[in-house]
């Protein structure tokens, strides 16, 4: 079974400050991640994600993460917020098996950015 | 435009009512989801959809029902409600079982409030 653990229920951070998002998931298999991002009234979008390869993903939009196999994380980050990063973030997991059909998703981060 | 689009957005019906969602995609995807999406809590998986077969159903009470008449539209018909299944519902797409990694789209949502 897979689950997926986002601590932060909300983070408030300034403008142009950093931030970091923490992600931890726990899986018997191997697993792919993903950041999804939903802005007010509206559905989820993919932000970023891992499937192979190098461990650091990036977005188009400044934020990345990093796959840690051995913390079983997948912290977001971004070095410099803007106020239109205000959205409420989720972390998710799909197991590497062909039949699979499922993201499992964290609880969601609020990110609240204040000018 | 997400290619995911949801009606109505907002719902509000009493416990003795029969309604539906309504989900269409214009992605060309060969699956559809539902998820449900309450306050403090992961993303909940209802109903998965291949190829308009119904391939799972995670444990959900019988006054949800889905219907995929094609891979493009997708129905969650609701009878006999409770004031705990207010929430918002999600649907969503992909081109293939999410269990290849592959992205999920999804509709901004319906906000149901049972009463």
């Amino acid at each position: 079974a897979q689950s997926v653990t986002q601590l932060d229920s909300q983070v408030p951070v300034f403008e142009e400050a950093p931030v970091e998002l923490r992600c931890n998931y726990s899986s018997s298999v191997s697993v792919y991640l993903f950041w999804y991002v939903q802005y007010p009234n509206q559905g989820l979008q993919l932000l970023l994600k891992y499937l192979s390869g190098s461990t650091l993903v990036e977005s188009i939009n400044g934020f990345e993460a990093e796959f840690n196999k051995s913390q079983t994380s997948f912290h977001l980050r971004k070095p410099s917020v803007h106020i239109s990063d205000t959205a409420e973030y989720f972390c998710a997991v799909s197991p590497e098996l062909g039949g699979a059909n499922n993201l499992f998703f964290g609880t969601g981060t609020r990110l609240t950015v204040i000018p | 435009e997400t290619g995911v689009t949801q009606t109505p957005r907002h719902l509000v019906m009493g416990m003795t009512n029969k309604k539906s969602l309504k989900c269409e995609q214009h992605l060309g995807h060969n699956a559809m989801y539902w998820y449900k999406q309450s306050a403090k809590k992961p993303l909940e998986l209802m109903f998965v959809y291949n190829f308009k077969e119904q391939t799972e159903n995670n444990s959900v009470p019988s006054r949800f029902s889905p219907e995929c008449p094609n891979s493009s539209h997708l129905f969650l018909h609701l009878h006999t409600l409770q004031p705990e299944d207010s929430a918002l519902y999600l649907c969503a797409s992909s081109q293939a079982g999410l269990g290849r990694g592959v992205e999920a789209f999804f509709g901004q949502g319906t906000r149901l409030t049972v009463v």
